[in-house]
C-alpha cells in the first residue's frame, strides 16, 4: 500500500538532546513537509522540501534541521535549540510543486508522532 | 495566501446534514478553498477544494458563493465517525510547494 509512515508514534526525550523524527513516502511524490501542532491549535509549517537535496525553512524552522537526500525520506532533527519541542510532529508530502496553476496539489499526510521532552 | 474565519465548534445529530461555514472575504482571483479534517491524534486529511464552481466528491459538498467571499463544506449523512476539527484553508496553486496555511478550524461534533 502507499502511504506515509511516521516513526515512532510516541516519542520521549529528556531536555538537551537531540532527538530525530523519521518520515517515509512511497507515493513518489516530490514534495514533502514538515508541521508541528500544539494542543488545541491548527498546523505550522517548520520545513518543506520541492525536490532531492534542497529544502526551505517554514514559518517556525528554528531549534530544527532536515535534510533530503533521498526522494523517500525526509528526516527532521528537533535540537536543544528548540525552546519547546513537545508538540504533535507531522510529515506530508504531495505531488510536484511545480506545476504551475494545478488545481490539484492534494497534501498526504503521515499518522504523526507525539514528541514529550523531559 | 488569504486567511479564513470559521466558527471554533459546531454539533450535528447523526444522520443529519453538517453545514460548515467558512468565510474568505480576501480571497484572490486565483486562490482555491481546500478543505481538510483532523479525527483526534491523527494526521489531517483532505476532504475536497474548488475555485469557483461547487464540487461534490464522495466525502462531501463544497459549495462557494458567487463572490467567492465565503463557502460552505456539506457532510449530507453525518456519521459519529465525521467528528473532526475540520480546516478551511485558501491558497493558490502556482509554482512553488504548496505550503498550507491552518488555522484553528471547527470542532465538528457528531451525537446520537
Amino acid at each position: 500500500d502507499g502511504g506515509i509512515t511516521q516513526s515512532p508514534k510516541y516519542l520521549f526525550r529528556k531536555e538537551g538532546q537531540n532527538v530525530t523524527l523519521s518520515c517515509e513516502q512511497n507515493l513518489n511524490h516530490d514534495a514533502m513537509y514538515w508541521y508541528r501542532q500544539d494542543p488545541g491549535q491548527g498546523l505550522r509549517l517548520i520545513y518543506y522540501s520541492q525536490i532531492v537535496n534542497d529544502f526551505q525553512k517554514g514559518d517556525i524552522a528554528e531549534g530544527y534541521s532536515v535534510s533530503r537526500e533521498k526522494k523517500e525520506s525526509f528526516p527532521l532533527t528537533v535540537t536543544s535549540a528548540q525552546k519547546n519541542p513537545t508538540a504533535f510532529y507531522l510529515c506530508a508530502s504531495s505531488i510536484d510543486p511545480g506545476q504551475k496553476f494545478s488545481s490539484y496539489n492534494e497534501q498526504f499526510f503521515g499518522p504523526g508522532t507525539r514528541l514529550t521532552v523531559l | 495566501d488569504a486567511k479564513t474565519t470559521q466558527p471554533p465548534s459546531m454539533d450535528c445529530a447523526e444522520g443529519r446534514a453538517a453545514n460548515l461555514p467558512c468565510n474568505h472575504s480576501t480571497i484572490s482571483g486565483n486562490e482555491y478553498v481546500y478543505w481538510y479534517r483532523q479525527i483526534h491524534s491523527q494526521g489531517p486529511q483532505y476532504i475536497i477544494h474548488g475555485l469557483k464552481n461547487n464540487e461534490t466528491n464522495e466525502m462531501a459538498s463544497l459549495i462557494i458563493t458567487e463572490d467567492r467571499k465565503s463557502s460552505t463544506l456539506i457532510l449530507p449523512h453525518a456519521t459519529l465517525r465525521d467528528t473532526a476539527v475540520y480546516y478551511c484553508i485558501v491558497r493558490a496553486n502556482t509554482g512553488t510547494a504548496s505550503k498550507l496555511t491552518f488555522g484553528t478550524g471547527t470542532r465538528l461534533q457528531v451525537t446520537l
